[in-house]
C-alpha cells in the first residue's frame, strides 16, 4: 500500500498568514492527490483535486501544486474560517489512503 | 443539489452486526462511484470501501476484508455498508462520499458506530 505522510502535524498561525503544509508519498502518485478540511464534528470537504484544482466553490486563496510524490497546500491570506485539520489522500491505486493531517490553530 | 443521509449507525456488541446506509440525491446516483470512510475518535480519516457505479466492483481496505461489505441498490438510489464481526477498533463515525474521479467531492453527515460490550 502507498502510504501518505503530512508535515507538519500542527501549526499556530494568525488571520492574514500565507500558510504552506506538505504531504508526501511512499512512491509515485502522478498527480492522483487530493486535500480536505475538516472543522471539529463535521464532514470532510473536498479542497483541491488532482494536486492543483480547485473544486467549485473554494475560495482562491487555497492552491495546491506537486506530482509524484510531494505536494503542498498552500492557504493565502488565512481567515478565521480557515482553521481547521487539513488532509491529504491520495487516489493513485486502491486503498486509498488519507495522510494524518495537519491541524492550523490559532496563534 | 446533492445530498448524502448517512444512516443505521449506533450501539453494537463485539462480533455483532451493523448496516449503515446512505441515501443519495440530487445528482445521477448510478453514473458514480461511492466510498465509506470513517473516522475513529480523536483520529484521521480512514478510506474503507469503494464501489463502482453499476455495482459490479468492489474495494476494500485490508482491515476490513471479509466482514464488510459495500453494496449499492440503484433504484433507490442508496449506498450499504454491511458490517459483521465487529470489534472495538471499528468504533468511528462512518462518512458515505459521492466519488468523483477517484476522490470524494461530496460527504454525507457520518453516523456513528460504537462497539462495546
Amino acid at each position: 500500500d502507498i502510504q501518505m505522510t503530512q508535515s507538519p502535524s500542527s501549526l499556530s498561525a494568525s488571520v492574514g498568514d500565507r500558510v504552506t503544509f506538505t504531504c508526501r508519498a511512499s512512491q509515485d502518485i502522478s498527480n492522483y492527490l487530493a486535500w480536505f478540511q475538516q472543522k471539529p464534528g463535521k464532514a470532510p470537504k473536498s479542497l483541491i483535486y488532482a494536486a492543483s484544482s480547485l473544486q467549485s466553490g473554494v475560495p482562491s486563496r487555497f492552491s495546491g501544486s506537486g506530482s509524484g510524490t510531494a505536494f503542498t497546500l498552500t492557504i493565502s491570506n488565512l481567515q478565521p474560517e480557515d482553521f481547521a485539520t487539513y488532509y491529504c489522500q491520495h487516489y493513485n491505486s486502491y486503498p486509498f489512503i488519507f495522510g494524518p493531517g495537519t491541524k492550523v490553530d490559532i496563534k | 443539489e446533492v445530498q448524502l443521509l448517512d444512516s443505521g449507525g449506533g450501539l453494537v456488541q463485539p462480533g455483532g452486526s451493523l448496516r449503515l446506509s446512505c441515501a443519495a440525491s440530487g445528482f445521477t446516483f448510478n453514473s458514480y462511484p461511492m466510498s465509506w470512510v470513517r473516522q475513529a475518535p480523536g483520529k484521521g480519516l480512514e478510506w474503507v470501501s469503494l464501489i463502482s457505479g453499476s455495482g459490479g466492483n468492489t474495494y476494500y481496505v485490508d482491515s476490513v476484508k471479509g466482514r464488510f461489505t459495500i453494496s449499492r441498490d440503484n433504484s433507490k438510489n442508496t449506498l450499504y455498508l454491511q458490517m459483521n464481526s465487529l470489534r472495538a477498533e471499528d468504533t468511528a463515525v462512518y462518512y458515505c462520499a459521492k466519488d468523483c474521479g477517484g476522490h470524494g467531492d461530496y460527504w454525507g453527515q457520518g453516523t456513528l458506530v460504537t462497539v462495546s460490550s
